[in-house]
């Protein structure tokens, strides 16, 4: 089946590491994106791509950083500049045209110990 | 993108209809709207979407009036598992729109 796959489920993180999220796709969307939610909270655009070798920042790109180079693969990662990083990030990507909404991951639950 | 208003929580009973309204005054016309649902712990997933009248599958139904400044989710029938964040978007699905997840509606379905 085709979808997204999103890992590790939990990652736990000390102060001042860098860690990296995974996030993989097999449904040949051009475009990714990176979500980042607090409990409570509507979801906050972190970085997306809408081709290979292409990104753009979201509306909180500070702290993170992302990769698009092969078009199934879109990591992010939280670096220590990061202040706040505990959070549940989720991953997503899209289809052409207006038949195709959003399919998201499972999503990453980040922990800062 | 069109902004959409929608109510922040709702609560029902196992077995009844529930209708979540959301409001988007300044819908384009090349716009359609979109509902998702998020379970706890769990990404989004694409319940339904329409551009007029009426739009149904196996899971809700979608009311879009003629002016299409509002729409209308409809749950029939809701059960426990229904308990969710219901996100309604609005907008163009093409590669340049970035949609805005809100805080969508927090349902709570009691037995």
């Amino acid at each position: 089946d085709g979808g997204i796959t999103q890992s590790p489920k939990y990652l736990f993180r000390k102060e001042g590491q860098n860690v990296t999220l995974s996030c993989e796709q097999n449904l040949n969307h051009d475009a990714m994106y990176w979500y980042r939610q607090d409990p409570g909270q509507g979801l906050r655009l972190i970085y997306y791509s809408q081709i290979v070798n292409d990104f753009q920042k979201g509306d909180i790109a500070e702290g993170y950083s992302v990769s698009r180079e092969k078009k199934e693969s879109f990591p992010l990662t939280v670096t220590s500049a990061q202040k706040n990083p505990t959070a549940f990030y989720l991953c997503a990507s899209r289809g052409p045209g207006t038949a195709y909404g959003y399919t998201f991951g499972s999503g990453t639950r980040l922990t800062v110990v | 993108l069109a902004k959409t208003t929608q109510p922040i929580s709702m609560d029902s009973y196992e077995g009844q209809e529930v209708n979540i309204t959301c409001s988007h005054n300044n819908i384009a016309t090349n716009d359609y709207i979109t509902w998702y649902q998020q379970f706890p712990s769990q990404g989004p997933r694409f319940i339904i979407q329409g551009y007029k009248t009426k739009v149904t599958n196996e899971v809700a139904s979608l009311f879009i009036p003629a002016d299409r400044k509002s729409s209308t989710l409809s749950l029939p029938r809701v059960s426990l598992s229904d308990t969710a964040v219901y996100y309604c978007l609005v907008g163009d699905h093409n590669y340049g729109q970035n949609f805005v997840f809100g805080p969508g509606t927090r349902l709570s379905v009691l037995p």
